[in-house]
């Protein structure tokens, strides 16, 4: 049973416009969220995280809010750029350590020149 | 530093054959992973090893066997391989411990088809 979910599998967004992908989860014991970004033929790369102590978390165009309340994390890119263009996963752990990662199925971010 | 590199990048096997996955990270990182990607589905941890010498399962291990018998290296073993394994298979580490913990770097992944 999928304990991290992304319900969207695509998402197209004008350049410069916001682009919001969503991450719902259903283990309530998760406590450190994090996003990754992954090009074609490339491992899934790091992008940000967020710890349940805090409701948002920001750096550079990203900001990732959590809702504890609801089980729910977004990803906010402001603005868009085409280089964003990427599928990016959502991850969850119940504590520290990668041992215990559980990931979303990915939505495919395409950012239109 | 090349970070995390996998070998090979492509393989196709037949039913019933076996393979070893190799990974290498030169950031002489602790814990080593190997996930499975899946369409529709996340990346599932197969195994796991939190230092050298030690290995431990993951959400989905059955059919695969590993060994960390040097601290750089994480290798992913398939004795009999079956369709149910085509996958895209990453391995990824992390330094370990408090801090940073799950901050995984990956490999490019290793496309694996059992026909």
């Amino acid at each position: 049973d999928q304990q991290v979910k992304q319900n969207s599998p695509s998402l197209s967004v004008q350049e410069g416009r916001i682009s919001i992908l969503n991450c719902d989860y259903t283990n309530s014991m998760f406590d450190y969220f994090l996003w990754y970004k992954k090009y074609p033929a490339e491992g899934p790369t790091f992008l940000i995280s967020i710890s349940s102590i805090k409701d948002k978390n920001e750096d550079g165009r990203f900001t990732v809010f959590l809702n504890k309340s609801a089980k729910h994390l977004s990803l906010h890119i402001v603005p868009s750029q085409p280089g964003d263009s990427a599928v990016y996963f959502c991850a969850a752990s119940a504590q520290t350590g990668a041992n215990n990662l559980f990931f979303g199925t990915g939505t495919r971010l395409t950012v239109i020149p | 530093n090349a970070g995390v590199t996998q070998t090979p990048k492509f393989r196709v096997l037949k039913t019933g054959q076996s393979m070893t996955l190799l990974c290498a990270q030169d950031m002489n990182h602790e814990y080593m992973y190997w996930y499975r990607q899946d369409p529709g589905m996340g990346l599932r941890l197969i195994h796991y090893s939190v230092g050298e010498g030690t290995t431990a399962k993951g959400e989905v291990p059955d059919g695969y066997n590993v060994s960390r018998l040097k601290k750089q290296n994480f290798l992913l073993g398939l004795e009999s391989a079956a369709p149910s394994q085509t996958s895209v298979y990453f391995c990824a580490s992390t330094p370990g411990g408090l801090g940073g913990a799950n901050v995984l770097s990956f490999g490019a992944g290793s496309r694996l088809t059992v026909l």
